[in-house]
Parts: C-alpha cells; structure tokens; sequence
C-alpha cells in the first residue's frame, strides 16, 4: 500500500494564479483532511470530508476549494494565489471507525510558493 | 472553537535523559487526545494517543497522562536516543461539531549526543 500520497511535492505560483492540490489513498478510509503548516503556528484544518461526494469548512477555509467526487482523492484547489498562502499543505485520512478519533494518516506534504 | 496550547516550543535534553512535553485544552468535552510526531520533510505520524476514560498509556519508551479536571495532557519520553530528535505535535477534537483535529504549535525535542 502507497497510503497517502500527494501530488505535486512542490510548486511555484505567481500571485493570481490557479493551481489543485491532489491526494490520493489507497486504504479505504472514509474521512480526508487538508491541513496547512506554517512556521510556528502548527496544523490548520482547512478543509475535510467525510465521504464521497461531502466536503465541510475548517479553522481556515477562505481562498480554498474541496472536492471528493471518488472515495479515494481529494482535491484542494486555489482558484487565484495569493502570498499569504505560501505554506506546506498536508493531506491525511482516516477510517470510518472513530472517523477523526481515530489515527490520521498523513501524506508527505505539498511546499506551495506564491511569489 | 478548540484551543490547544502546548509547551514548550523547543527543548534540549542530554541523550538517555527523559523529556517532557505539555499540552493544555479548552473543551471540556474533547475525549481523544493524540501525539504526533513529524521528521524533517516528512508528514506528522501517530506515536500515541489516549482517550479520556484512562489516565495515562504507555508503549515502550513513550507514555501519556490525562489530567481531565485540569484539561491537559502530557507526553514523556524516556531514556531519549537521537532518533527521537523531531518535531512533536498534540492535537485535540475541533469543537463545535467539526470533524477534525486542533493542533498545538509544536515543540522542536534536540537531543544532545
């Protein structure tokens, strides 16, 4: 099993821009989550699902849009960057079982640049 | 919504000592508190986690306490090796429904050979 990955690992964007984020899974598991790390201030949940074809607001949910149309991908989308959203963007899951009580599965992280 | 402090923000332990961290929340309702620990370039991993009908848990080298009355928890280390220098991060259920969790800031453990 590959478990989280996400695609691409690091990406350089010009203020105004458009880009998507990608993760995929491939355990099954019915929760995803998008969390952004900057220095210092930890995770921030953006967005989350809780199953195909659902999406929910974070702690940090403006300038960002979600879509979970199959079970096993979840896609973050910056409709135009801006430079306050630089930041390493997380992508985790986790089973239906105990949903967000239960372990978070996390990909290796996106490094976003907006210049 | 939830607020999860966490302290401290770097520690700096001699190598074979034990090393503490300490996180305090807000909702007196949260019931699931993890720990994770993320290397360098790499995503967060679960290392332990506890819920609040226990006190504290324990798995080799690594244990957590809950002190529900107070609202926080803690994370020990002991006998620290150089492996276990990372960045650590508790974490607390979001509040109001939403399904996620809210981290602390996290603390930067540097064990010292």
């Amino acid at each position: 099993n590959a478990g989280v990955t996400q695609t691409p690992k690091f990406r350089v964007l010009k203020t105004g821009q458009s880009m998507t984020l990608l993760c995929a899974q491939d355990m099954n598991h019915e929760y995803m989550y998008w969390y952004r790390q900057d220095p210092g201030m930890g995770l921030r949940l953006i967005h989350y699902s809780v199953g195909e074809g659902t999406t929910a607001k974070g702690e940090v949910p403006d300038g960002y849009n979600v879509s979970r149309l199959k079970k096993q991908n979840f896609l973050l989308g910056l409709e135009s960057a801006a430079p306050s959203q630089t930041s390493v963007y997380f992508c985790a899951s986790s089973p239906l079982t105990g949903g967000p009580h239960e372990t978070q599965y996390f990909g290796p992280g996106t490094r976003l640049l907006v210049l | 919504g939830e607020n999860v402090e966490q302290h401290p923000s770097t520690l700096s332990v001699q190598e074979g000592d034990s090393a503490v961290i300490k996180c305090t929340y807000s909702d007196s309702a949260s019931n699931y508190f993890p720990w994770y620990k993320q290397e360098l370039g790499k995503g967060p991993q679960l290392i332990i986690d506890i819920r609040s009908n226990v006190g504290e848990k324990k798995d080799q080298r690594i244990a957590v306490t809950l002190n529900k009355t107070a609202k926080h928890f803690s994370l020990h280390i002991t006998e620290t090796q150089p492996e276990d220098s990372a960045v650590y991060f508790c974490a607390a259920p979001s509040e109001g429904g939403a399904d996620g969790l809210t981290f602390g800031k996290g603390t930067h453990l540097i064990i010292q050979p």
